[in-house]
């Protein structure tokens, strides 16, 4: 089975901190993604990574940036945390397109943040 | 633009009733990939199905079965005799093929299944 683990559950986390989120699959899965979750706007993409050190923005990158330094690590940066990134964040990885499985995404515990 | 509808916000069933989940996409794509996620309260999302837009067969496991119609772009999931483990998020989503990015989401469906 595909094991997506994101190393904190829950963060409570202070306006202007920086805050490192980190996920790790252990699956030799290229492509890991970062997603953020709020209610009424389900999941949309931050970042997504295709390969070791590159990564791609995706629909809301701003405020956040990532780290692939190894295959298996995607690090989620907030740089300055604000208030309005308080929200539920998951981590997901997948094999390159294309091809059958390569086509599905899958999904960690997700991280609870919550920045006052 | 690909977009991904679930109108239904919130349903509430008593256990043993069978739930329909509705789920409308749009995309200008002639091939694409259809998914089905649950969310418990634990907050993993779990894969469900995926669905290639070659293939319009319905699909049954267990007590899960999906009904995808390309003429009308919809991809429902209903639980048969639903059971209170069946509680969740339920998440539509669409997928361009050879696209290693894009997974569009809909907003999910909130299933609430009363003992």
């Amino acid at each position: 089975d595909v094991k997506v683990t994101q190393s904190s559950r829950y963060l409570v986390k202070r306006t202007g901190e920086k805050v490192f989120l980190e996920c790790v699959q252990d699956m030799d899965h290229e492509n890991m993604f970062w997603y953020r979750q709020d209610p009424g706007l389900g999941l949309r993409l931050i970042y997504f990574s295709y390969d070791v050190k590159m990564k791609e923005k995706g629909d809301i990158p701003e405020g956040y940036s990532v780290s692939r330094e190894k295959k298996e690590r995607f690090s989620l940066i907030l740089e300055s945390a604000s208030t309005n990134q308080t929200s539920m964040y998951l981590c997901a990885s997948s094999l390159p397109s294309p091809g059958s499985s390569g086509n599905t995404i899958y999904f960690g515990e997700g991280s609870w943040l919550t920045v006052v | 633009a690909q977009k991904v509808t679930q109108a239904q916000t919130e349903i509430s069933v008593v256990e043993k009733e069978d739930v329909t989940l509705d789920c409308v996409y749009e995309t200008r794509d002639t091939t694409y990939y259809l998914f089905w996620y649950k969310q418990p309260p634990s907050g993993e999302l779990v894969f469900l199905i995926r669905r290639n837009s070659f293939d319009e067969q319905n699909e049954i496991s267990g007590r899960y079965s999906w009904n995808f119609q390309k003429s009308t772009s919809s991809f429902n999931f209903t639980i048969t005799a639903s059971q209170v483990v069946d509680s969740a998020v339920y998440f539509c989503a669409l997928r361009r093929i050879g696209a290693t990015n894009k997974l569009i989401f809909g907003t999910g469906t909130l299933l609430a299944v009363q003992p």
